[in-house]
């Protein structure tokens, strides 16, 4: 079973516009879950975290991501899309083994 | 600039052959972990080393292996190559080995397998 689950391969918005990107989640025990951005061409750089402290967990460049158990979502999401934010995210989830479990990516689209 | 290098940027080899990835770490950090992103598989975990010993193992082929020298620097070994080989291979680090550790990635390593 897939234990995080990116909706949406691709999403696309207008420059300005809010950014969502869904990201759920199964797991058993309290989770800890993080949002990547990779650039085109780079590595992966972490975006924000949660570790179980506050629900709403603040990141870099404007983006911030709630964890709702009840929903057992963590979603990401920036008010203002710049077209710089253009890349793929990945939502990854800390869990049994020790290990990092990815989603399989949103590919964000800035639009004029 | 993440810290973290990764060398060669681009390889290309044919099946059959045998190949060695080399990533050194953020200084000061002591876990490397290697991680496959393929458009089949997506980004999947590797193996995790922590101060020269292995500490996780995730979906690694029995060809492919890795270690974690002295100087914390760590290769990976991939052999009998197959074309489902071809993939971009990360190495990542972090100060320590626990859950929050903040993850920094390489650049990785593009490797065509023909």
């Amino acid at each position: 079973a897939q234990s995080v689950t990116q909706l949406g391969s691709h999403v696309s918005v207008s420059e300005g516009a809010l950014v969502l990107l869904r990201c759920n989640y199964s797991s058993s025990v309290p989770p800890y879950l993080f949002w990547y951005v990779q650039y085109p061409n780079q590595g992966l750089q972490l975006l924000l975290k949660y570790t179980s402290a506050a629900t709403l967990v603040k990141g870099i460049n404007g983006f911030e991501a709630e964890f709702k158990k009840s929903e057992t979502s963590f979603h990401l999401t920036k008010p203002s899309a710049h077209m710089s934010d253009a890349a793929e995210y990945f939502c990854a989830k800390w869990g049994g083994g020790n290990k990092l479990t990815f989603g399989t990516g949103t590919q964000l689209k800035v639009e004029l | 600039d993440s810290g973290v290098t990764q060398t060669p940027k681009h390889l290309i080899t044919a099946t059959g052959q045998r190949v060695t990835l080399r990533c050194s770490p953020r200084s000061g950090d002591l876990s490397v972990y290697w991680y496959q992103q393929s458009l089949d598989q997506g980004l999947q975990f590797l193996i995790q080393y922590y101060n020269g010993e292995e500490r996780a193992k995730g979906n690694i082929l029995e060809r492919f292996s890795a270690q974690q020298f002295p100087d914390l620097h760590s290769e990976l070994n991939l052999s009998s190559l197959e074309l489902g080989d071809s993939a971009l291979y990360f190495c990542a680090s972090s100060r320590d080995s626990r859950y929050w550790d903040t993850q920094y990635f390489g650049p990785g390593t593009r490797l065509t397998v023909l």
